[in-house]
């Protein structure tokens, strides 16, 4: 079965500072890999997704992450965050034989100090 | 703004009890899916509608159940409420059945059973 481990629960920054929030997934077969981001009392945003090609993503906001097969993980960076990036984080999978089901991290909240 | 919009926002319910939520799906998809996430956790998916047909199933009782209308938006039925679904639920949309790369999610209505 497949599972999505986020490592830290939380990471405190401080403002202008880079940050990296981890990601790894366990599957046996393709997936597609994505990152999430949810603001206070907000729906899910999409912040950038890899599906093929390049290991390399870029996203939104500043954000990219970089696919890396044999370590199973898809971390997300930013070099320098600022106060709005202050957020909760998902990184979600989807096995790319399947037709449904975004199987989800418990989340990385980023606290950025200023 | 994504274009998927769920009502109510917020309920409260009693154990129970039964709930219907609502969504209107961005023009254009077919495919509505529907995740619970409860407090401090990552979403867990519920089932996924593709034209009008449940076509995948997360680990939830038969007391969720769902529905997709001609027009693609969608209803998730909740009998016999019990206090740990207590969550926020999130309806999403895609296009495509099979190759739904990019979903948009909805703000989400927050459900308290007391």
């Amino acid at each position: 079965a497949q599972s999505v481990t986020q490592l830290d629960s939380q990471v405190p920054v401080f403002e202008e500072a880079p940050v990296e929030l981890r990601c790894n997934y366990s599957s046996s077969v393709s997936v597609y890999l994505f990152w999430y981001v949810q603001y206070p009392n907000q729906g899910l945003q999409l912040l950038l997704k890899y599906l093929s090609g390049s290991t390399l993503v870029k996203g939104i906001n500043g954000f990219e992450a970089e696919f890396n097969k044999s370590q199973t993980s898809f971390h997300l960076r930013k070099p320098s965050v600022h106060i709005s990036d202050t957020a909760e984080y998902f990184c979600a999978v989807r096995v790319s034989d399947s037709n449904y089901q975004l199987i989800w991290g418990a989340g990385t909240k980023l606290i950025i100090k200023p | 703004e994504t274009g998927v919009t769920q009502s109510p926002t917020h309920l409260i319910k009693t154990r129970g009890q039964q709930v219907t939520l609502r969504c209107s799906s961005q023009s254009g998809h077919n495919t509505v899916s529907w995740y619970q996430q409860a407090l401090g956790q990552g979403p867990q998916f519920i089932f996924q509608y593709y034209r009008e047909e449940e076509n995948g199933r997360g680990n939830f009782p038969p007391r969720f159940s769902g529905l997709q209308f001609p027009n693609y938006s969608s209803e998730l039925n909740v009998n016999a409420l019990e206090l740990d679904d207590s969550a926020l639920y999130l309806c999403a949309s895609s296009s495509g059945g099979t190759t739904q790369n990019t979903i948009y999610f909805g703000e989400g209505s927050w459900l308290t059973v007391v």
